[in-house]
């Protein structure tokens, strides 16, 4: 199975700044099937991230995804107040699909 | 837009079986794969599988022999079934859409907002 390793677990900072996301693979993600996603209490998932750096249908321009290999980052450029939340990577490279332990990213 | 919502028991006893629905509204049943994630209690994401309405599908090694999923093409619905269940299988239960080109690499394009159960007697 490919283990895939967030960090930092949690990341606290102030809205308008800058947020780094990194999620390193236990083996090289071939293509770009690497996936990240949002998760809040009481909300159903949201996929951010597909194919390492396309941006799902409404998802702002302030979110980006880059990364080949085993090191892939999410980045939020300028951190909103409703970005506060956990993210969690995906490689959908080879079965059985496998998720990051996550990121909480917390107001700071 | 697609919209999914799960149902099903909270609550199962030790060595029977889970089952799941997943209510789908704004999603073609027929043009995707659908799928079941769970979350344990302070564990990260588990892929249990996904499945196409004509039956074929793609599970995780570890659960494959305990699951089984189908498609209700006429009620717009999705189900899990897992047989033989532990306390180790008390999750949030979250159903899916997924997305992609290829059968054997597809993402989570549309989550539902998730199911708690509990394994106990």
């Amino acid at each position: 199975d490919i283990v895939l390793t967030q960090s930092p677990a949690t990341l606290s900072l102030s809205p308008g700044e800058r947020a780094t996301l990194s999620c390193r693979a236990s083996q090289s993600v071939s293509s770009t099937f690497l996936a990240w996603y949002q998760l809040k209490p009481g909300h159903a998932p949201r996929l951010l991230i597909h194919g390492v750096s396309t941006r799902a249908t409404g998802v702002p321009d302030r979110f980006s995804g880059t990364g080949s290999g085993t090191d892939f980052t999410l980045t939020i450029s300028r951190l909103q107040p409703e970005d506060f939340a956990v993210y969690f990577c995906q490689q959908y490279d080879s079965s059985p699909l496998t998720f990051g332990q996550g990121t909480r990213l917390e107001i700071k | 837009q697609v919209q999914l919502q799960e149902s099903g028991p909270g609550l199962v006893k030790p060595s029977e079986t889970l089952s799941l629905s997943c209510s789908v509204s704004g999603g073609a049943m027929s043009s995707y794969y659908w799928a079941w994630i769970r979350q344990p209690p302070g564990k990260t994401l588990e892929w249990i599988g996904y499945t196409y309405y004509t039956g074929s599908g793609r599970f995780n090694p570890s659960l494959r022999s305990r699951v089984t999923m189908s498609v209700d093409m006429s009620n717009n619905q999705f189900s899990l079934t897992l047989t033989s269940v532990t306390a180790a299988d008390t999750a949030k239960y979250y159903c899916a859409q997924m997305g992609g080109s290829s059968f054997r690499h597809l993402f989570v394009a549309a989550w539902g907002n998730g199911t708690t159960v509990i394994v106990s007697s």
